[in-house]
């Protein structure tokens, strides 16, 4: 089966700064890669799917680029509301493996 | 509005079986495929099962493989997850999710609120 790592697994940053977070995949994908956001307590959200395409109602500050085995989340000028678990997810192929977070906190 | 409602959570006994049911509405249930995933107290995601549109196929992960069976039943908009043969490391918050699809390729992109198994004797 295909992993996938994400890195960081947690990071601290400023409101404004840019955030970058990676996902590895151990075989090639394509561009079948999504990202999720999940907020303390809540439902995980989509934000970006086929690896560069944003949710509707996602904010243009959220960004995603990659294809292949290497991909990358980008949140342009942190927010405050931004603050939440990120998790990458595979979909090209069963089993649909989901990377293991990154937690994203204010400084 | 998409709008998922999941029931039948609880606490069972390890051996034992439980089914779970995820209410549909606000779009054309027989169109989508749907998954259920699941998260351990404290821990990330993980992906449990997908079933296509009409119900032709189904793809389980490794972990609930033979002991899972996912259905569902577009008359009554319902989305199913029949558990049997509980153990401890079933114990989750349940989340059944509709699916977006390319082709074969489908990742969640709207997600119910979630139902808590927990697997104690």
């Amino acid at each position: 089966d295909i992993q996938m790592t994400q890195s960081p697994s947690s990071l601290s940053a400023s409101v404004g700064d840019r955030v970058t977070i990676t996902c590895r995949a151990s075989q090639d994908l394509g561009n079948y890669l999504a990202w999720y956001q999940q907020k303390p307590g809540k439902v995980p959200n989509l934000l970006i799917f086929a690896a560069s395409a944003l949710q509707l109602g996602v904010p243009s500050r959220f960004s995603g680029s990659g294809s292949g085995t290497d991909f990358t989340l980008t949140i342009n000028s942190l927010q405050a509301e931004d603050v939440a678990t990120y998790y990458c997810q595979k979909y090209n192929s069963a089993p649909l493996t989901f990377g293991g977070g990154t937690k994203v906190e204010i400084k | 509005q998409v709008h998922l409602v999941e029931s039948g959570g609880g606490v069972v006994q390890p051996g034992r079986s439980l089914r779970l049911s995820c209410a549909a509405s606000g779009f054309n249930f027989n169109n989508y495929a749907m998954h259920w995933v699941r998260q351990a107290p404290g821990k990330g995601l993980e992906w449990v099962t997908l079933i296509w549109h009409d119900g032709t196929y189904k793809y389980y992960a490794d972990s609930v493989k033979g002991r899972f069976t996912i259905s569902k039943d577009s008359s009554k908009n319902t989305l199913y997850l029949q558990m049997n043969s509980l153990r401890a490391e079933d114990t989750a918050v349940y989340y059944c999710a509709r699916a977006f699809c390319s082709s074969t390729n489908c990742g969640a992109d709207y997600w119910g609120q979630g139902t808590l198994v927990t697997v104690s004797s």
